[in-house]
C-alpha cells in the first residue's frame, strides 16, 4: 500500500492523559500537513512540514500540542494533558512540491477523551 | 481570513438523477481548489483538483467547475448512483506562500437512495 498511512485509528484516552499519533506519507512526498476535524465540520489545519522543517503552525496548536518530522520521513503529533475538547479526527496529509501540491489524506486516527 | 462556504448543507436524491453541490470562497486569490468525498468515520480521497488558470476538471461521472472571480465552484454528479452516498469536501489553497494548506467548507452530505 503506497497511501498515506496514520496510527492508531481510534484512540479512547482518560482526561489527563498524553498521546500520540504517528503518520507515514507518500515515500517521495517532502509536504506534511496535519488537520483536525469535529464532527459535522470540514477539517481544521493544524500545522506543516517541509522535509523536517515545521513552517507553520495554527493558532489551534496550543502549549499542549507538539509535532515532530525527524529526518523528514514519518511524523509524530503529540498531546499532552488531553481534554474532551481534544475528542476530534486528527487527519494526515501529504503532497509533492510539483504536483500541483494536491494533497493526499490517510484514513485518520479518531480520538476519545473521556 | 478565507472563508469557505458549501450549499445545500445536505441533499437526499433519487439512484439517476443528475445533480450540482455548491462551494463559494470568499478570497478569490486561491492557487487551486479541490473537492473530496469523504465515507463516515473515514479519511478523504480526493476527487478533482481545478488550477486557478482552469475553468473545468472532469474525472467520468464528475465534473467541476471553477469561477475564481466569483469565487465559485460547482461539482456535477451525473447519473447519480447510491455509492455516491457520502460527505463531499471543497477546499482552497491560498495563493503566494501559504505552504499549501487548506481551507475547507463543512461539506454537503449526499444521500442517493435506491
Amino acid at each position: 500500500d503506497t497511501g498515506v498511512s496514520q496510527n492508531p485509528r481510534h484512540k479512547i484516552t482518560k482526561r489527563g492523559q498524553n498521546v500520540t499519533f504517528r503518520c507515514d506519507p507518500i515515500s517521495e512526498h517532502n509536504r506534511l500537513y496535519w488537520y483536525r476535524q469535529t464532527l459535522g465540520q470540514g477539517p481544521e489545519f493544524l500545522t506543516y512540514f517541509q522535509n523536517e522543517a515545521q513552517l507553520e503552525k495554527s493558532r489551534l496548536l496550543s502549549d499542549r500540542f507538539s509535532a515532530e518530522r525527524p529526518k523528514g520521513s514519518f511524523s509524530t503529533l503529540e498531546i499532552q494533558r488531553t481534554e474532551q475538547g481534544d475528542s476530534a479526527m486528527y487527519l494526515c496529509a501529504s503532497s509533492f512540491r510539483d504536483r500541483n501540491n494536491e494533497q493526499f489524506f490517510g484514513p485518520g486516527t479518531r480520538l476519545t477523551v473521556l | 481570513k478565507q472563508e469557505v462556504t458549501q450549499i445545500p448543507a445536505a441533499l437526499s436524491v433519487p439512484e439517476g438523477e443528475n445533480l450540482v453541490l455548491n462551494c463559494s470562497f470568499t478570497d478569490s486569490a486561491i492557487y487551486n481548489l479541490q473537492w473530496f468525498r469523504q465515507d463516515p468515520g473515514k479519511g478523504l480521497t480526493s476527487l478533482l483538483l481545478i488550477q486557478s488558470s482552469q475553468r473545468e476538471q472532469t474525472s467520468g461521472r464528475l465534473n467541476a467547475s471553477l469561477d475564481k472571480s466569483s469565487g465559485r465552484s460547482t461539482l456535477y454528479i451525473a447519473a447519480s448512483q447510491p455509492g455516491d452516498s457520502a460527505t463531499y469536501l471543497c477546499a482552497v489553497r491560498k495563493g503566494g506562500t501559504s505552504y499549501g494548506k487548506l481551507t475547507f467548507g463543512q461539506g454537503t452530505i449526499l444521500t442517493v437512495h435506491p
